[in-house]
């Protein structure tokens, strides 16, 4: 069965470090999101993304964090310049469509830890 | 904004019973859905129900069903014939009809299968 895969599990960077958070979608997926959870908080959605554009974006997502789909494949976060707030486990998905009440398929996340 | 909460940090059943997840949401949209998301451990998070808000009867599947009580805001989840494999981390998620694929989620609640 497909799934979203997510590389690396566990990524430790120093603060100030630019780090890329990998995914890659199921392949005839059109929408995909990150979400990141902060240890012991909600799972919080940052950003849609649709024909290589942003969608959506919550006032999480601010200039430090851009995401890209460089190769028709793979989707990515980049969180430039680290803060050890960022750590966190992030959380990428995709979606088949955008319609009401699709369902997203979540990879196994990548857990960001800024030391 | 919509706020999603889950007021059982942790819930344990004995295999073969009952068990219910409870799940309370505010919002002020008309039209919307509501999901339950499983993740076991280490696992990536994956559908378990959907209800669509303007559906009065309660979505079934299998040994999942819930209970969906719109005045009160009110989703649970109940699972029937709980199997060992049922362990996992279960979250509570609004996604409104005009906000496509973004995922509000509740904190989750830990349930715990013993056999």
């Amino acid at each position: 069965e497909p799934e979203v895969t997510q590389t690396p599990s566990h990524q430790v960077t120093q603060m100030g470090q630019e780090v890329i958070l990998r995914c890659v979608p199921i392949s005839n997926h059109l929408y995909f999101y990150w979400y990141r959870q902060i240890l012991g908080q909600k799972v919080e959605f940052l950003v849609s993304f649709y024909n290589n554009e942003i969608s959506e974006k919550s006032e999480i997502f601010d200039d430090q964090f851009s995401v890209e789909r460089p190769d028709g494949s793979n989707f990515t976060l980049k969180i430039r310049s680290t803060k050890l707030e960022d750590s966190a486990m992030y959380f990428c998905a995709s979606g088949r469509d955008r319609g009401p009440g699709t369902e997203a398929f979540f990879g196994q996340g990548t857990r960001l830890t800024v030391v | 904004a919509q706020t999603v909460t889950q007021s059982q940090p942790e819930m344990s059943v004995q295999e073969a019973e009952t068990v219910t997840l409870s799940c309370t949401y505010d919002t002020s949209e008309n039209n919307y859905y509501l999901f339950w998301y499983k993740q076991p451990p280490s696992r990536q998070m994956i559908l378990v129900i959907r209800q669509e808000a303007y559906k009065q009867q309660n979505a079934t599947e299998n040994r999942f069903s819930v209970n969906f009580q719109k005045a009160a805001k009110s989703f649970s989840l109940k699972i029937s014939d709980s199997q060992l494999g049922d362990t996992a981390m279960y979250f509570c998620a609004f996604m409104a009809s005009t906000s496509y694929g973004k995922l509000t989620f509740g904190q989750g609640t830990i349930l715990t299968v013993h056999p």
